[in-house]
C-alpha cells in the first residue's frame, strides 16, 4: 500500500508570495492533517480536513488555509508569504475522523524556504 | 494545558543499551499517546502507541510505560542499535479532537557503536 504522497518536496519562495502544497492521503484514509516542522517551535498542527469540511484548526493566522477535495486529496495554501513560514510542512492521513483508532501516518513532508 | 513536556532534549546511549525518554502532560482529556520516529530528511513514522486503560504496551523492543495518576508516559528502547539514532517526539491527543496532535518538543537520541 502507498503511504502519503506530498507535493512539491522543496519550494523555494520570495516574501510576499503565495504557495500551495498538495497530499494524497494512504488508499481508504479519509481524514488529512496539516503539521509545521520548524526547529523552534517543533511540530504545530495546522488544521484537519474530514469529508471536505475543515474539523479542527491550529493557532496560525487566516493566511493559512486548506481544502479537500472528494477523493480526500488535500491541498494547503499560504498566502503573502513571510520568512518566518520558512519550515517542514508534513501532512498526515488517518483512516476516521475521532476513531479510537485515529493511528496518523504522515507524509515525508514540503521543506518551504522563504526567502 | 494543551503542552506536552518532552525530556531529555538529546541522550546519547551505547549500543545494546536502554534508551528512555519521557514525557508528562496537563490535559486530562487526553486518551491516546502516541509515539513517533523520525530521520532526517523524512517524516515522523508511528512507531508505538498506546492508551490510559493500560500501563504498558510492548512491541519488540519498543515499550509504552504510561501513568495515569502522574500523568506521565515514557518510551523505552532495549538492547539500543545504532539504527535507532534518529528524533522521537511523544504526542496526545483527545477523543473529541480527532486528529489533532499536541507534540513534545523531541528528544535526539544517538546510539554509540
Amino acid at each position: 500500500k502507498a503511504g502519503v504522497t506530498q507535493t512539491p518536496r522543496y519550494l523555494i519562495k520570495t516574501r510576499g508570495q503565495q504557495v500551495t502544497l498538495s497530499c494524497s492521503p494512504i488508499s481508504g484514509h479519509r481524514s488529512v492533517s496539516w503539521y509545521q516542522q520548524t526547529p523552534g517551535q517543533g511540530l504545530q498542527f495546522l488544521f484537519e480536513y474530514f469529508s471536505e469540511t475543515q474539523r479542527n484548526k491550529g493557532n496560525f493566522p487566516g493566511r493559512f488555509s486548506g481544502r479537500q477535495f472528494s477523493n480526500s486529496r488535500s491541498e494547503m495554501n499560504v498566502s503573502t508569504l513571510e520568512l518566518g513560514d520558512s519550515a517542514l510542512y508534513l501532512c498526515a492521513s488517518s483512516k476516521e475522523f475521532s476513531s479510537p483508532m485515529a493511528e496518523q501516518y504522515f507524509g515525508p513532508g514540503t521543506r518551504l524556504t522563504v526567502t | 494545558q494543551q503542552q506536552v513536556k518532552q525530556s531529555p532534549q538529546s541522550l546519547i546511549v551505547q549500543k545494546g543499551g536502554i534508551s528512555i525518554i519521557n514525557c508528562a502532560y496537563e490535559n486530562t482529556a487526553f486518551d491516546y499517546f502516541p509515539w513517533y520516529q523520525q530521520f532526517p530528511g523524512k517524516g515522523p513514522a508511528l512507531l508505538i502507541a498506546i492508551r490510559p486503560d493500560v500501563s504498558e504496551k510492548k512491541e519488540g523492543r519498543f515499550t509504552i510505560s504510561f501513568n495515569k495518576s502522574a500523568k506521565q508516559f515514557s518510551l523505552h528502547i532495549m538492547d539500543s542499535q545504532p539504527g535507532d539514532s534518529a528524533t522521537y517526539f511523544c504526542a496526545a491527543s483527545s477523543y473529541n479532537q480527532g486528529g489533532k496532535l499536541i507534540f513534545g518538543q523531541g528528544t535526539e537520541l544517538s546510539v554509540k557503536p
